[in-house]
């Protein structure tokens, strides 16, 4: 069966250091992957894009890395704020063309 | 720029009621725009694809029946969800993908409905 894998127990994290989140997929074969931010009761927010072809995007204190061998992306948070708290997810199109999301990891920042 | 505005942000509804939530896309037009559900600390599950002038497509599972969609304008989608009971609580979000964009653009979310059947 198709699946996207986060993982599902919260990041702590200092401030200041980096965070880094997983993002595992089976049985997709997926063109791009998209990350999303989302903050409690809200819509997720678009962060980062990178396509098959790419190993790495960055944006700002984002990097994003995507190994379509191992089936899997990295997110990492570099210099972490306590404003850079939420809910992470990831998603990616499947063989129809519908974007897909994993569960999102928690990140909590703490001063 | 690219602002979707969900409406209302939360309802509470008796059983048996529907209940009306809508999507606007405020500065862009969308063909396409998506209705998901999110239990707590789980994934977004797309439910149905909602299509500018023609019918919804729903995903496997999801009941046209229940789940009515209506996407009258390039601007605006409707999940209507009819005779609601309890286990339809849940947060439903909407999201619209730019119809100049391309096919791996971003989606544009709302802030969602917080929906609880009581």
């Amino acid at each position: 069966s198709q699946k996207i894998e986060q993982n599902s127990e919260a990041l702590n994290i200092q401030e200041g250091k980096t965070a880094t989140l997983t993002c595992n997929y089976t049985n997709y074969s997926p063109a791009y992957l998209q990350w999303y931010r989302q903050d409690p009761g809200r819509g997720p927010v678009f962060l980062l894009l990178i396509r098959e072809n790419e190993k790495e995007k960055r944006k700002e204190r984002l990097k994003v890395t995507f190994d379509t061998t191992l089936k899997q992306s990295l997110f990492h948070i570099t210099a972490s704020q306590p404003a850079d708290s939420a809910t992470y997810l990831c998603a990616l199109d499947d063989s129809w063309g519908k974007l897909q999301f994993g569960a999102g990891t928690q990140v909590v920042v703490t001063p | 720029g690219a602002v979707v505005s969900q409406h209302p942000s939360w309802v509470i509804c008796k059983s048996g009621t529907s209940v009306k939530i809508e999507c606007r896309s405020l500065d862009f037009q969308a063909t396409t725009m998506f209705w998901y559900r999110q239990f707590p600390k789980q994934s977004l599950m797309l439910m149905a694809t909602s299509n500018e002038g023609s019918k919804a497509t729903y995903e496997q599972g999801v009941e046209k029946d229940k789940f009515l969609i209506n996407h009258a304008s390039l601007t605006l989608s409707t999940l209507t969800v009819t005779s609601a009971h309890p286990e339809d609580s849940s947060f439903y979000i909407c999201s619209a993908k730019d119809s100049l964009s391309s096919y791996n653009s971003p989606l544009h979310f709302g802030n969602g409905t917080r929906l609880t059947v009581t």
